[in-house]
């Protein structure tokens, strides 16, 4: 039962537009959401995180947003620079527990 | 400051070995856990170790397992290797328990042949 979906497996943008990355989850326990970067052959680098009792939060050049009634979280990255190509998980927590990921979704900006 | 380093980077073991992979996490950081991404399953949590202590464990079978030291340093043995447990085996370090403030390692790629 995969309780964090990323449905897009691949997203391809163009230098300097949005970047929209989406997460699905089914499980209502979650309070802790986060999104990670990751290259291959290495570990996932952290990009920002949401707490249940927020809808939104920033960091420079990216926010990401929850609706907690359709358990959905996206992220969005503006301007998408082409550094930002990699692939980009979700990941949800109940009580900061144990991450539960989504399957990736694949970034490509290209110029 | 030194991130959370793994050892070996890469490691190919026969089916039926058994194979322990380090982790060595970043100064003052006392909880560690570890995930095994594969490309069929993703990223999922093996367990977590924090003060010596196991204090949460993923839906693994017991061939795996795990310890820490008082250093905080951990491993992961996986006994009676097969296949399947051909991966890419990360570590996260986190000043306490709980995965706020998890930094990632690099990961070690173990191949089963």
């Amino acid at each position: 039962d995969q309780q964090v979906k990323q449905n897009s497996p691949s997203l391809s943008v163009q230098e300097g537009r949005i970047s929209i990355l989406n997460c699905d989850y089914t499980n209502s326990m979650f309070d802790y959401f986060l999104w990670y970067k990751k290259y291959p052959a290495e570990g996932p680098t952290f990009l920002i995180s949401i707490s249940s009792i927020k809808d939104k939060n920033e960091d420079g050049r990216f926010t990401v947003f929850l609706n907690k009634s359709a358990k959905h979280l996206s992220l969005h990255i503006v301007p998408s620079q082409p550094g930002d190509s990699a692939v980009y998980f979700c990941a949800a927590s109940k009580d900061t527990d144990k991450l539960i990921f989504g399957t990736g979704t694949r970034l490509q900006v290209f110029p | 400051k030194a991130g959370v380093t793994q050892t070996p980077r890469y490691l190919i073991k026969t089916r039926g070995q058994q194979v322990t992979l380090s982790c060595s996490p970043i100064s003052g950081h006392r909880s560690v856990s570890w995930y095994q991404q594969t490309p069929g399953q993703g990223l999922q949590f093996l367990f977590e170790y924090f003060s010596e202590t196991q204090r949460n464990k993923g839906n693994f079978p017991g061939r795996f397992s795990g310890r820490q030291f008082s250093n905080s340093r951990s491993e992961m043995n996986v006994s009676t290797l097969e296949l399947g447990d051909s991966a890419l085996y990360l570590c996260a370090s986190s000043v306490g328990q709980g995965v706020r403030g998890y930094t990632f390692g690099s990961g070690t790629r173990l191949t089963v042949v």
